[in-house]
């Protein structure tokens, strides 16, 4: 079945610690993963994706199929990076939905 | 361009009323999503639409129905509302089926947030 685990509700930083967002996934087939985020009473936006091994707002996500795990992270938080993170898993290659499968997202919060 | 916009923003229903959330998109997209989200369990897609006229339930549809009658317009509907239908409910839209990246981001709406008493 598939499905996308994040672990950890709440992660608390301080301003300048590194931090990283842990995302696990199941799927067997090749997985598209994304990165939205939710910056408070905002809508949902996309953060970044795997497959553009791009870095957003000094945050990467790196795939890794052999621990099946795409975890967020960023060398040094900033204040305005707390918001609500949601690890989503697309099956689009071949298919004809574009569904997604969200985690049940974790809560970051950057203490001054 | 407005993107994906939802009406209303707020809603308070008591138990057995009915009511329809509607999402519009002015980007063209074929596909169309409704989700609902709760603390603690992340978004959860309801129904969804891959084109004009087409509907399919996703991974919680029960207590809701849906209607594309138009391509730019996802409805989503309410018969009798229950407590635990209280949410929020996000649309959303993406361009269509592609093998390209570009294809398949998500584009949402801000979210109608409800209240059933």
């Amino acid at each position: 079945a598939q499905r996308v685990t994040q672990p950890e509700k709440l992660l608390s930083v301080f301003k300048g610690a590194p931090v990283e967002l842990k995302c696990n996934y199941s799927y067997s087939g090749s997985p598209e993963l994304f990165w939205y985020v939710q910056y408070s009473r905002q809508r949902l936006q996309l953060l970044l994706r795997h497959i553009s091994r791009e870095s957003i707002k000094g945050f990467t996500a790196d795939l890794n199929k052999g621990e099946t795990s795409f975890h967020l992270k960023k060398p040094f938080a900033q204040e305005e990076d707390s918001a609500m993170y949601y690890c989503a898993l697309g099956n689009n290659y071949g298919g004809a939905t574009n569904k997604l499968i969200f985690g049940t997202g974790t809560l970051l919060a950057v203490q001054p | 361009n407005a993107g994906v916009t939802q009406t209303p923003k707020f809603r308070v229903l008591k138990t057995g009323q009915s009511m329809t959330l509607l999402c519009a998109q002015d980007m063209n997209h074929e596909y169309m999503y409704w989700y609902r989200q709760d603390p603690g369990m992340g978004l959860r897609l309801i129904h969804y639409s891959v084109g004009e006229g087409t509907t399919a339930k996703g991974e919680v549809p029960d207590g809701y129905n849906v209607s594309r009658l138009k391509k730019q317009n996802f409805l989503l509907g309410l018969e009798s509302a229950a407590p635990s239908q209280t949410s929020v409910y996000f649309c959303a839209s993406t361009p269509g089926q592609g093998w390209g990246v570009e294809n398949n981001e998500q584009f949402f709406g801000p979210g109608t947030r409800l209240t059933v008493l």
